[in-house]
């Protein structure tokens, strides 16, 4: 079955500090593709990255990078020299390929909520 | 570019009122779906469609119903509100999610079952 863990459920820090945000995932498909999203105070819902399961690539965008393990099933997110705008919910998610299943729906994480204090 | 759109943003049901939840994109995406939000829950997975006239059931579907007339509206219906379906409703839709296209998110519906 299909899950996404995200172990921390609150994580404060300190403005400037770095942070990493754990998800670790559960998936009998050999195709499938993780996400990130950020969820603001605002309360929409951001795309931040999308990664397919032969990809191992690291990912670095600014500030923020990614490392995706499928040895260890995890695909954490950090955020370097975090700032005050970076508060929001982060979610993880998972969707599978194959036919028949699932269509791709996405599964979500319980999600992190990252606090940065000035 | 509108994106994905919900209406209403805020409402407020008396418990056993219906109503319905409209969710419209202008992205000719075929798959919509409809998530709910609770505190510690992340986002679960409602119902779902692939297409005009195809709709399936997600996680959590009790009392709530879909339809799909055309490839942009998506509306979700509660028959009888109650109280556990106090939440915040998602609509989302996507281009190939089977291929691992991201979703693009309505900015959300807060109902509250009084």
């Amino acid at each position: 079955a299909q899950k996404v863990t995200q172990a921390q459920t609150e994580i404060s820090v300190v403005e400037k500090e770095d942070v990493t945000l754990d998800c670790v995932y559960e998936t009998r498909d050999t195709t499938y593709y993780l996400f990130w999203y950020k969820q603001p105070p605002s309360g929409e819902l951001v795309f931040l990255i999308r990664r397919n399961s032969f990809d191992e690539q690291n990912e670095i965008s600014g500030r923020y990078s990614w490392n995706f393990q499928k040895s260890t099933s995890s695909f954490n997110f950090t955020i370097t020299a975090s700032q005050v705008v970076d508060s929001a919910v982060y979610f993880c998610a998972l969707s599978e390929a194959r036919r028949g299943g699932s269509q791709g729906n996405l599964i979500f994480g319980k999600g992190t909520k990252l606090s940065v204090k000035p | 570019n509108a994106g994905v759109t919900q209406t209403p943003k805020f409402q407020v049901l008396k418990t056993g009122q219906s109503m319905t939840l409209q969710c419209a994109q202008d992205m000719n995406h075929e798959y919509m779906s409809w998530y709910r939000q609770d505190p510690g829950m992340g986002l679960r997975l409602i119902h779902y469609s692939v297409g005009a006239g195809i709709t399936d059931q997600g996680e959590v579907p009790n009392g709530y119903n879909v339809s799909r007339s055309t490839t942009e509206d998506f509306p979700l219906r509660l028959l009888s509100a109650a109280p556990s379906q106090t939440s915040v409703y998602f609509c989302a839709s996507s281009y190939s999610p089977r291929r691992g296209t991201e979703a693009f998110f309505g900015q959300g519906t807060r109902l509250t079952v009084v």
